[in-house]
């Protein structure tokens, strides 16, 4: 069966500090990735999204960035936190092949972020 | 474009009432339709799908039809329980596409 793990849980960052979340996937191939973050209260907010290793496409322009180095890895970095990055920050996944467009997402237990 | 309408919340029931939360979608050719559930903490959970019209999604007593007519995948419980407290998505995939839009969320508090 598949699994998707995040890490950390959880963060407290200071304003101006680096990031890093990772990502990754067990027991599928080939993977559609995806960054989502959920501010307090809100809905989801899709920040990133790959279909395979080094292919990123971003969708809201902001100060972070996300990398796909192995198939089943997925990074999201900042070189500087603002306090607007704060929130939850979640990772999923969606299988490919035949019949994919009815495959639902599979979430991660998600990464809570405060920055101070 | 794609988008995904769903009920404000809050949303307050007593325990064994019938629940409804109302989604309405926007989108291009025929999407296939989620209900995903999250409880406090935790990441979000598939609860149902349908992924062509008149498709009856159901889990755990909870239910909904895609209903092409009227653009709308409206989520149901005939008696909720306490357990059910939590935030509900509606969500649809394009077909033949990568990304998922999802509503706002609709956050359910049940009491006994």
């Amino acid at each position: 069966s598949q699994t998707i793990h995040q890490w950390p849980a959880t963060l407290v960052q200071p304003v101006g500090s680096p990031l890093s979340l990772e990502c990754t996937v067990e027991g599928t191939s080939n993977p559609n990735l995806y960054w989502y973050r959920q501010a307090a209260g809100r809905g989801l907010q899709l920040l990133f999204y790959s279909v395979g290793i080094g292919q990123i496409s971003s969708e809201v322009p902001q100060n972070l960035s996300a990398s796909r180095p192995q198939d089943r890895q997925f990074i999201l970095s900042s070189k500087k936190l603002l306090l607007s990055d704060s929130g939850f920050y979640l990772c999923a996944w969606t299988p490919t092949g035949g019949g994919n467009s009815y495959n639902e997402q599979f979430f991660g237990p998600g990464t809570r972020l405060t920055v101070l | 474009g794609n988008s995904v309408t769903q009920m404000e919340g809050p949303v307050t029931l007593s325990e064994e009432a019938f629940l409804t939360i109302n989604c309405t979608y926007t989108a291009t050719g025929y999407p296939s339709l989620f209900w995903y559930v999250q409880y406090p903490g935790e990441g979000l959970q598939l609860l149902l799908k349908a992924t062509k019209a008149d498709d009856k999604g159901s889990n755990k007593g909870f239910e909904a039809t895609y209903r092409k007519e009227t653009t709308s995948f409206h989520l149901e419980k005939g008696s909720v329980q306490v357990s059910d407290s939590a935030v509900y998505f509606c969500a649809l995939r394009r077909i033949l596409g990568n990304q998922f839009y999802f509503g706002t969320g609709t956050s359910l508090t049940v009491i006994p």
